[in-house]
């Protein structure tokens, strides 16, 4: 089946660092892609998708490119901030079950 | 802005006892979903809902659990009989289009329950 691969955490950075967070996809076909973001104590929020190749999603300084030819929708930030401190889920759509979720990384952003 | 909700936020339950989460996704929404995500785990899928009937189910989803949609608004998730290993957050989500193919699935913010 289906499976969404992302980097173990927790990830630790000082404001302003750059962030990269890895995931990677196993589908046939062209899979939607999304990142959702859960805050402390909150549900899963939507942060960014892309539905087909080469598209690149972006919100709030945050951006991901759908690569088709290394499966891989990765998140990038060039300035993070302490209110990015969440844990981030990268998916992929496509199927009657809706998402296939990565297990989450955790980032933690020190001032 | 239209949001789903959930109700109860957190639940303490006796191991064997029924428990019914409930759920109001977004009015205009078709597809309905549960996921879940025990402690420190990757969030999974439960089962998947249109039309007033199943779509798709995983095989967590065994005999144990049931979701209805009784009226317009509510979809319920219910297990019958709890046991420790169905502690875990549950999400209700909803969405226009079927699959999360090229639309986002919106999600409560959660309730949590703990089996002792």
């Amino acid at each position: 089946g289906n499976s969404v691969t992302q980097m173990e955490g927790p990830v630790t950075l000082s404001e302003e660092a750059f962030l990269t967070i890895n995931c990677t996809y196993t589908a046939t076909g062209y899979p939607s892609l999304f990142w959702y973001v859960q805050y402390p104590g909150e549900g899963l929020q939507l942060l960014l998708k892309a539905t087909k190749a080469d598209d690149k999603g972006s919100n709030k300084g945050f951006e991901a490119t759908y690569r088709k030819e290394t499966t891989s929708f990765h998140l990038e930030k060039g300035s993070v901030q302490v209110s990015d401190s969440a844990v981030y889920f990268c998916a992929q759509g496509g199927g009657a079950d809706g998402l296939t979720f990565g297990k989450g990384t955790h980032l933690i952003i020190q001032p | 802005e239209p949001e789903v909700t959930q109700t109860p936020s957190h639940q303490v339950t006796q191991m064997g006892q029924e428990v019914i989460l409930r759920c109001v996704p977004i009015s205009n929404h078709l597809y309905f979903y549960w996921y879940r995500q025990i402690l420190g785990q990757k969030v999974e899928f439960l089962v998947s809902f249109y039309n007033n009937e199943i779509s798709e189910k995983s095989e967590i989803f065994d005999d144990q659990f049931s979701v209805e949609r009784p009226d317009g608004s509510n979809f319920t998730l219910k297990i019958r009989s709890t046991k420790l290993e169905d502690s875990a957050m549950y999400f209700c989500a909803s969405g226009s289009r079927a699959g999360g193919l090229a639309g986002e699935l919106f999600f409560g913010e959660g309730s949590r329950l703990t089996v002792l």
